[in-house]
């Protein structure tokens, strides 16, 4: 079945740097999610892409859906300590005549103090 | 307005028993998908409850069932329970009865199997 990779696996950083992790596929996909996962929460949904070369932004977050369909990407800018935590790329993964959501294992991000 | 709730918070069981996870949607949604976080890990999908029926199925056994009632909360079963089977299993909400990307997420239940 289609998986999910993300890199890098972990990143370590100094506050107010910009960060960059993406999300590649074997396999196209039509929809990219990104969600972001706080100790002892649910992940909670940041941005979603459903057009190839899509940009979008929430914030101090941007995210790309790639143009081959294959692979996205997430950037934050000017980095703060609430940004620490696990961020996963998710999409759809068609089964029968209906979709369910596979995500990767998360790129999980630590800001040094 | 209510998010996705679910309970309890954290459970502890033995091996061979058996679990009964609950979940409430996000108000004005319908559709509930349960996934099951190993830790390290990502969630991984193990089914989604519409209109009461179980719409798609992920690689689960079918020690793993659920239900979901008229007022689109849901439960989640385990039987015969693994060590294994010890992780954190998330409840997600959306609304539709067509593809709805958009979930949101409850807390989780952590569940620790000895």
């Amino acid at each position: 079945g289609q998986q999910l990779n993300q890199s890098p696996q972990s990143m370590f950083i100094q506050e107010g740097e910009d960060v960059s992790m993406n999300c590649t596929s074997s396999s196209i996909f039509n929809t990219w999610l990104w969600y972001k996962q706080d100790p002892g929460e649910g992940p909670v949904l940041l941005i979603a892409l459903y057009k190839a070369g899509e940009l979008t932004s929430n914030g101090r977050l941007t995210a790309q859906f790639g143009i081959t369909r294959k692979d996205s990407f997430l950037n934050i800018s000017a980095s703060i300590p609430s940004d620490v935590g696990i961020y996963f790329c998710a999409g759809p993964q068609r089964a029968n005549r209906d979709d369910k959501i596979i995500f990767g294992k998360g790129t999980r991000l630590h800001i040094l103090p | 307005d209510a998010g996705v709730t679910q309970s309890p918070t954290h459970l502890i069981k033995t091996r061979g028993q058996q679990v009964t996870l609950r979940c409430s949607p996000k108000s004005g949604h319908d559709t509930v998908s349960w996934y099951q976080q190993a830790l390290g890990q990502g969630p991984q999908f193990i089914f989604q409850y519409y209109e009461e029926e179980e719409r798609q199925r992920g690689n689960f056994p079918d020690r793993f069932s659920g239900h979901q009632f008229p007022n689109y909360s849901s439960e989640l079963n385990v039987n015969a329970l693994l060590l294994g089977d010890s992780a954190l299993y998330l409840c997600a909400s959306s609304w539709g009865s067509g593809n709805s990307y958009e979930q949101y997420f409850g807390p989780g239940t952590r569940l620790t199997v000895t």
